[in-house]
């Protein structure tokens, strides 16, 4: 069946400007995470989703960050006014409910120029 | 807070068994994972054990697990270049949230 699937790939941007990362989880599945994973380093914690609501926010950096899951299967991860301490591989992760293993995505690399 | 350690990297010869550890410290971790990373590639779940477990085995995998001393550890039995990777440690905390080591890359020489 599908995996987790996160569009765009890589994402290029200029400081200051504004981007949006999809998640399209596995079908089915409730929970939802978003994590960053900066170079040389394990993937560190953003936001966790239980269906529509955001369960645990506690790891987004600033209020630039925000993220939504309306209908509670795709989720958007938004940044604001983008700094170049953003540039990171962004990842998704999709479990059958919150606590169980995460299946990952393949991540979306951005660069702030 | 919550930390996980791991050795930064690891190099073993074809055929060799590979052991690389971990050590967390939230004692309330129910699930400790590995994961695999290959170059420009997402993580790959490994294998996983329950935190009420001593051992696990999944064909060439070996998790241990001592909880007494937080400590992790993972054995590729006849590791195989394509065995190289970056291997992560994670517990789990509460909500689900996973914390990460740092990863240590593995090399495999033939």
């Amino acid at each position: 069946g599908a995996g987790v699937s996160q569009t765009p790939s890589n994402k290029v941007t200029e400081k200051g400007k504004y981007v949006e990362l999809r998640c399209d989880p596995i079908s089915g599945h409730t929970a939802l995470y978003w994590y960053r994973q900066s170079l040389g380093q394990g993937p560190e914690f953003l936001i966790y989703f239980q269906g529509t609501g955001a369960a645990d926010d506690s790891g987004l950096p600033n209020d630039r960050f925000f993220a939504v899951r309306p209908e509670g299967s795709v989720s958007t991860l938004k940044i604001q006014r983008t700094e170049r301490g953003d540039s990171a591989v962004y990842l998704c992760a999709s479990s059958p409910g919150g606590g169980g293993e995460q299946y990952f995505g393949p991540g979306t690399r951005l660069t702030v120029t | 807070g919550e930390d996980v350690e791991q050795s930064l990297f690891l190099s073993v010869r074809e055929g060799d068994s590979s052991v690389i550890n971990c050590t967390y410290t939230d004692s309330s971790s129910t699930y400790l994972y590995w994961y695999k990373q290959e170059p420009g590639a997402g993580l790959q779940l490994l294998t996983y054990i329950f935190s009420n477990m001593d051992m696990k085995q999944d064909q060439r995998l070996t998790v241990l697990l001592n909880k007494k001393d937080k400590h992790l550890s993972l054995r590729i039995a006849d590791t195989q270049t394509g065995d190289s990777a970056i291997y992560f440690c994670a517990e789990t905390s509460p909500g689900g949230k996973l914390i990460f080591g740092q990863g240590t890359e593995l090399s495999v020489k033939p």
